[in-house]
């Protein structure tokens, strides 16, 4: 069964700083990846997604994520935060060849102080 | 109107009520499906809807009605609901069916059964 893992359901940095929010799957044919984000009281929004292809993904608001395939992982980055980032950001794979089937990770919740 | 729109934004409902979620796509696409999101838990998908046809039902209770009347409107009927059934329910839509695309979403529909 296919599945997604993010790591820490929260995550606080500093403005300013590094955003690493970590997610894994698992899956027995090759997925497509995907991250979103959700702020308070709205649907979600796409931030990127992978399908084929180059593998280190650019998304809007400067963030990016890379999939590596041999650490079966999709970790999101954004080299420096802003306050405006605060908000909660979910990892989902869905799977080749089949529906539209998206799996969501649990959420990573971002915190971002002064 | 742009998007996804849901309507209403929030709904109480005690558990012997019957009520409907209203779902509307102005993206042309073909695809459109429900989630249900609850506290911490991972948003679960409950229904997908291609060309106003139901592929997929995720073992979701009876009492969650769908009905998709044409490609650009999906509805959710709801009756004898439970406690448990308070969530956000979230609806999105894709160009296709297929796994590549992706999906967007409303901003949600906040359900309390009392």
């Amino acid at each position: 069964a296919q599945s997604v893992t993010q790591l820490g359901s929260h995550v606080s940095v500093s403005e300013g700083a590094l955003v690493l929010l970590r997610c894994n799957y698992s899956s027995s044919v090759p997925p497509y990846l995907f991250w979103y984000v959700q702020y308070p009281n709205q649907g979600l929004q796409l931030l990127l997604k992978y399908t084929t292809g180059a593998t280190l993904v650019k998304g809007i608001n400067g963030f990016e994520a890379e999939f590596k395939k041999s650490e079966t992982s999709f970790h999101l980055t954004k080299p420096s935060a802003h306050m405006s980032d605060a908000a909660e950001y979910f990892c989902a794979v869905s799977l080749s060849g089949g529906y539209n089937k998206l799996i969501f990770g649990a959420g990573t919740r971002l915190a971002v102080h002064p | 109107e742009t998007g996804v729109t849901q309507t209403p934004r929030h709904l109480v409902m005690g558990m012997t009520n019957k009520k409907s979620l209203k779902c509307e796509q102005h993206l042309g696409h073909n695809a459109m499906y429900w989630y249900k999101q609850s506290a911490k838990k991972p948003l679960e998908l409950m229904f997908v809807y291609s060309l106003e046809e139901r592929v997929e039902n995720n073992s979701v209770p009876s009492r969650f009605s769908p009905e998709c009347p044409n490609s650009s409107h999906l509805f959710l009927h709801l009756h004898t609901l439970q406690p448990e059934d308070s969530a956000l329910y979230l609806c999105a839509s894709s160009q296709d069916p297929s796994d590549s695309y992706e999906q967007y979403f409303g901003p949600g529909t906040r359900l309390t059964v009392t």
